[in-house]
């Protein structure tokens, strides 16, 4: 059973300060999706990575798959209260071109106060 | 309108009730999902369809029913629940077989079972 944990499970910080998201697992994926969920909404996709080793920014965002296509990390560089929310990671299974599935972590709930 | 749609927002029914979640996608995508957000658990896959035909079941209790006519419409039909099966249900649609193509998913409805 493929097993994905995110940590820390909830962050509170001030504006401004940088953060680190961890995603870790033992399993392989064929790719690795970060998401963000607000309260009373559906997660919504901020990337994917397929590639290991890759980095992805998006503004402040830094997304990096691990070299093996286990792990991840989500870097959030000055944050600001708009970044408060629900940060998911999910991994890709393809079964040999069958439907994809997403294996989703446990979730980081992140509160940036102003 | 765009994006997936899912009716209703929120439920509250009894555990001999018998009612139907819907879920519309107008994103031209050949996969939909239904999964399953607790508190504290991470999102639980329940079914999957690709081209309308199912995929996968998750060993998900018989009292949950899914349905799917079309490419663009997903149900899940509910029967003699219990009340640990309130939840967030979310469904979501998808590329099947794209590699890293992102899920796009509903606002969820929010289901009490009294």
């Amino acid at each position: 059973t493929q097993l994905l944990e995110q940590s820390p499970q909830f962050l509170s910080i001030q504006e401004g300060e940088n953060l680190t998201v961890y995603c870790n697992s033992s399993s392989v994926f064929s790719s690795l999706q970060w998401y963000r969920q607000e309260p009373g909404e559906g997660p919504v996709l901020l990337v994917t990575v397929v590639t290991g080793g890759e980095v992805k920014k998006l503004k402040r965002l830094t997304f990096q798959f691990g070299d093996a296509r286990k792990d991840s990390s989500l870097h959030i560089t000055a944050a600001q209260p708009g970044d408060t929310g629900l940060y998911l990671c999910a991994g890709e299974v393809n079964y040999g071109g069958a439907t994809n599935k997403l294996i989703f972590g446990t979730g980081t709930l992140l509160a940036v106060q102003p | 309108e765009t994006g997936v749609t899912q009716t209703p927002r929120h439920l509250v029914m009894g555990m001999t009730n018998k009612k139907s979640l819907k879920c519309e996608q107008h994103l031209g995508h050949n996969a939909m999902y239904w999964y399953k957000q607790s508190a504290k658990k991470p999102l639980e896959l329940m079914f999957v369809y690709n081209f309308k035909e199912q995929t996968e079941n998750n060993s998900v209790p018989s009292r949950f029913s899914p349905e799917c006519p079309n490419s663009s419409h997903l149900f899940l039909h509910l029967h003699t629940l219990q009340p640990e099966d309130s939840a967030l249900y979310l469904c979501a649609s998808s590329q099947a077989t794209d590699d890293g193509y992102g899920y796009t998913f509903g606002s969820g409805t929010r289901l009490t079972v009294v």
